[in-house]
C-alpha cells in the first residue's frame, strides 16, 4: 500500500527558517516531489529528489534519504507569501509519472 | 509556458446529473491525469492516460469513467453526480521523455446538491 505522512499544520515567524518532513512507505519509489498550493489554486512544483542527498534552490532546499522513507522541505528566510499548504508527493512504480500525495503540511507565516 | 486549461471552474450539479469535466493542455504531452482534492484527505488519483484512447484506473475510480478522444484534451465523466463527488477537480499532464514536473491546471470546484 501507499503511505505517506506529513504534518498537518505548521506555523513560523517572518524570516525564520522551517522544515517540513515527509515520510513515505510506497510500493516502489521513482522519485519524491515538493508542491506549494496556495488557496484556492493549483499546486505548483517546488523541487524534485530520486537520489539521496540535499537539492538546492534559492530559498527552498529539499532533502532525501530513501533507506530511511523520509525527505523534508527546508525553508529559509520566510515570507508572508510563504503562508500555504505543501504537499509532498511520490512517484511510484505504476509509471506514467502518477504521483501519490501526503495530505499536506499547511504553513502559516506570521509577521 | 505550458498551460493546462480546464473549462469550468466552478460548476452546481444536481444529483443524477451526467457531468462533464474537460481538460487541454498545450504542450504536447503524453501523460495526463485526474485528482480530486478534499480536506483531509489531500489530492487522489481517479484516472490517468498515457495516449489517445488509453486510461488507466487510479486510486478512486468508482463513479467515474474518463475520454481522451485527442491528445490535448482529457476529459472526466460523472455519469450520476452523487452528493460525495462534491469536490475540487485537477487536472495535470506531463510528458514522458522528462516527466519531472507534472503541470496542474487551476481545478474545477463541482457541488452536488
Amino acid at each position: 500500500g501507499q503511505n505517506i505522512d506529513q504534518p498537518t499544520e505548521m506555523t513560523a515567524t517572518e524570516g525564520a527558517i522551517v522544515q517540513i518532513n515527509c515520510t513515505y512507505q510506497t510500493s516502489g519509489f521513482n522519485g519524491l516531489f515538493w508542491y506549494q498550493q496556495h488557496a484556492g489554486e493549483a499546486p505548483t512544483f517546488l523541487s524534485y529528489n530520486v537520489l539521496d542527498g540535499l537539492e538546492e534552490k534559492g530559498r527552498f532546499s529539499s532533502f532525501l534519504s530513501r533507506s530511511k522513507g523520509y525527505s523534508y522541505l527546508l525553508l529559509k528566510e520566510l515570507q508572508m507569501k510563504d503562508s500555504a499548504s505543501y504537499l509532498c508527493a511520490v512517484r511510484d512504480q505504476r509509471g506514467y509519472s502518477t504521483l501519490t500525495f501526503g495530505k499536506g503540511t499547511m504553513l502559516l507565516v506570521s509577521p | 509556458d505550458v498551460k493546462v486549461t480546464q473549462s469550468s471552474r466552478y460548476l452546481v450539479k444536481r444529483t443524477g446529473e451526467k457531468v462533464f469535466l474537460e481538460c487541454v493542455q498545450d504542450m504536447d504531452h503524453e501523460n495526463m491525469f485526474w485528482y480530486r482534492q478534499d480536506p483531509g484527505l489531500g489530492l487522489r488519483l481517479i484516472y490517468f492516460s498515457y495516449d489517445v484512447k488509453m486510461k488507466e484506473k487510479g486510486d478512486i475510480p468508482e463513479g467515474y469513467s474518463v475520454s481522451r478522444e485527442k491528445k490535448e484534451r482529457f476529459s472526466l465523466i460523472l455519469e450520476s453526480a452523487s452528493t460525495n463527488q462534491t469536490s475540487m477537480y485537477l487536472c495535470a499532464s506531463t510528458d514522458t521523455a522528462t516527466g519531472n514536473t507534472i503541470y496542474f491546471g487551476e481545478g474545477s470546484w463541482l457541488t452536488v446538491v
